[in-house]
């Protein structure tokens, strides 16, 4: 496609209730990244892949999170047993080279925990 | 998380006035980027920096690389009310992982 693609762009998760965010990146990107931001906060990294590697996760917040590129293009995010202060935007972004780049966002998914 | 110092936090402006912000940092930087964010959408890159010193147009914004590789700069020239948004600083230290500061929020007065 165009551009990044992510779904849903809005969900609402029952607290303990586990949630899978999906990204589709720019065709042909390397590279694939997610970020977390909270309301009024700029983003967080989370995570970054290069193909289906996943070379860094010291972003993720705690073990109930969990990515994946199985593929090295379509990429999810899961959550675990959700929490309240999981609730954010969920940002994905790629790019077409692995270092010195410029990378371009999805609208997000903003997932609310009730 | 660590997130860079951006000012002003957010300012008014009058349209068709010149706007001015900053991010700075205490770590060196290799690269630096500059994001738009309207609401309930993702962030859109506006300018990229790779050299101390860069200077780099796109329209009416204009961004400066700092010298010591520590700060970034943000213009825009006779802004519009279109240019209402949250605007983002990014550095970038040679890998992968992009540190974003923490938002100017310019709302335009028509």
């Amino acid at each position: 496609g165009a551009g990044v693609s992510q779904s849903p762009r809005y969900k609402v998760a029952k607290r303990g209730q586990d949630v899978a965010l999906r990204c589709d990146p720019i065709s042909g990107h390397v590279s694939l990244f997610w970020y977390q931001q909270a309301l009024g906060q700029g983003p967080e990294f989370l995570t970054y892949f290069q193909n289906e590697a996943q070379l860094d996760k010291s972003g993720l917040p705690s073990d109930r999170f969990f990515a994946e590129r199985p593929e090295g293009s379509v990429s999810t995010l899961k959550i675990q047993r959700t929490q309240q202060e999981d609730s954010a935007v969920y940002l994905c972004a790629s790019s077409s080279l692995t270092t010195y780049t410029e990378a371009f966002f999805g609208q997000g998914t903003r997932l609310t925990v009730v | 998380g660590q997130q860079l110092n951006q000012s002003p936090q957010s300012m008014f402006i009058q349209e068709g006035e010149d706007v001015s912000m900053n991010c700075t940092s205490s770590s060196i930087f290799n690269t630096w980027l500059w994001y738009k964010q309207d609401p309930g959408e993702g962030p859109v890159l506006l300018i990229a920096l790779y050299k101390a010193g860069e200077l780099t147009s796109n329209g009416r914004l204009t961004a400066q690389f700092g010298i010591t590789r520590k700060d970034s700069f943000l213009n825009i020239s006779a802004s519009i009310p279109s240019d209402v948004g949250i605007y983002f600083c990014a550095g970038q230290r040679g890998t992968y992982k992009y540190i974003f500061g923490t938002g100017t929020r310019l709302k335009v007065l028509a």
